[in-house]
């Protein structure tokens, strides 16, 4: 089945820092990828929509300043956590659909653990 | 935003029993879909139901869907220590976002 990747699992920064986070599907072009951000022993929340070639759709509230996403290639989406602050540290996960069309589901990443100290 | 609504939020049950999870939502959907998480952990595509669908089948499975209630549930038969996990039921409005549910804590004690 279809398979996203996304790394780095878990990650540790100072405050001030960024850090990066991919999502690659492994075995199929996803001209769409997610990304939530999940607080513990709560639901995802979808922080914007990628697309590939063109600039991300960010949800209500989120900071586009400080979440930058690029999607350069059908493969690749990033996530760009930038001068990261304690409030920031969640679990961020992407997402991906492998087929168009109602039927399909989505294929999520394994996540990734961020922490700022 | 959030529009889905599992109860409960926790379930605590013993292996070889079945648990049920709810799922309500709020405006019209084309698919309704079942993940299940592992803690600290991705998710995992479960099932999908389409809204013309009223129900469906996966090994130990059983979603159903009740459009018109604006519902759907999550069977789990013969349950087993390894089904213990949070599962979140989301919604398809359209052909790109989904909108989670709240999740329900499924334990299953040995």
């Amino acid at each position: 089945g279809a398979v996203v990747s996304q790394h780095p699992s878990r990650v540790i920064c100072k405050s001030g820092t960024s850090v990066k986070i991919e999502c690659r599907s492994l075995d199929f072009q996803a001209t769409t990828m997610f990304w939530y951000r999940q607080f513990p022993k709560q639901s995802l929340m979808l922080m914007a929509t990628s697309n590939e070639g063109s600039k991300a759709t960010y949800e209500q509230g989120v900071e586009k300043d400080k979440f930058l996403i690029n999607h350069a290639s059908l493969t690749l989406s990033t996530l760009t956590v930038t001068s990261a602050h304690p409030e920031d540290s969640s679990f961020y996960i992407c997402s991906a659909r492998d087929g168009a069309g109602a039927g399909y589901g989505y294929t999520f990443g394994s996540g990734t653990r961020l922490t700022v100290v | 935003s959030q529009q889905g609504e599992e109860d409960p939020q926790a379930l605590s049950i013993q292996e070889g029993e079945n648990a049920t999870m709810n799922c309500s939502y709020k405006t019209s959907i084309n698919n309704l879909q079942w993940y299940r998480q592992n803690s600290g952990r991705g998710l995992v595509h479960l099932i999908l139901i389409r809204s013309n669908e009223r129900e469906k089948h996966s090994g130990r499975l059983r979603v159903t869907l009740d459009t018109s209630k604006k519902s759907s549930s999550l069977l789990i038969t013969a349950s087993r220590a390894a089904d213990t996990a949070s599962y979140f039921c989301a919604t398809a409005s359209g052909y790109s976002t989904l909108t989670f549910g709240k999740g329900t804590m499924l334990l299953v004690s040995p």
